[in-house]
């Protein structure tokens, strides 16, 4: 049984960087795409990214520019970097592997989450 | 960016009852839309992927139909342990994005 979790520190500064890890047990990272995906407080879910575990990323524009997902496949883990923080990115942050079927991506694991507040 | 408006975003039905919860896409994407469920203070559970294939393991009075810009899902029989907020999601183009939610309560 494939299972994710995340770790990282549970409160970031306006203006660092938050920096989470998610670690795979139970399978192999290779051969598939991981996602992170975060929910606000109350909110609806938002895809941040995806990385294969060959090292090819896709991510949301609308983070773009502050996003940056690695993996490593010897630790078979997987990181998230948000630079910039805001009150705005306070949310639980989920990692997700994300299964390809016929080119249909779905996420079919996904770890407990962590909640991360962005405050002074 | 692919907008996914879900309705109702909440209602309230019996024990037994036959619940839809209907999705729908700003722009016709095919079969790309998974079903998930999300119970209080847990992490989505996938339900449906493809619109219409139920994960293994999952009751089979969860089913999901449609495609291009209207799906649909449907619980034949809800059962108490089906309380859950309901997410559909697109998987059609980058970046994927999930609807609002529809938050399902029982009687």
């Amino acid at each position: 049984q494939v299972q994710l979790q995340e770790s990282g520190p549970g409160l970031v500064k306006p203006s660092e960087t938050l920096s989470l890890t998610c670690t795979v047990s139970g399978g192999s990272i290779s051969s598939y795409y991981w996602s992170w995906i975060r929910q606000p407080p109350g909110k609806q879910l938002e895809w941040i990214g995806y990385i294969y575990y060959s090292g090819d990323t896709n991510y949301n524009p609308s983070l773009k520019s502050r996003v940056s997902i690695s993996v490593d496949t010897s630790k078979n883990q997987f990181s998230l970097k948000l630079s910039s923080v805001t009150a705005a990115d306070t949310a639980v942050y989920y990692c997700a592997r994300t299964r390809d079927y016929s080119t249909k991506y779905y996420f079919d694991y996904w770890g407990q989450g962590t909640l991360v507040t962005v405050s002074s | 960016d692919i907008q996914m408006t879900q309705s109702p975003s909440s209602l309230s039905a019996s024990v037994g009852d036959r619940v839809t919860i209907t999705c729908r896409a700003s722009q016709s994407i095919s079969s790309y839309l998974n079903w998930y469920q999300q119970k209080p203070g847990k992490a989505p559970k996938l339900l449906i992927h493809a619109a219409s294939s139920l994960q293994s393991g999952d009751p089979s009075r969860f089913s999901g139909s449609g495609s291009g810009t209207d799906f649909t899902l449907t619980i034949s029989s809800l059962q108490p342990e089906d309380s859950a907020t309901y997410y559909c999601q697109q998987s059609y183009s980058t970046p994927w994005t999930f609807g609002q939610g529809t938050k399902v309560e029982i009687k």
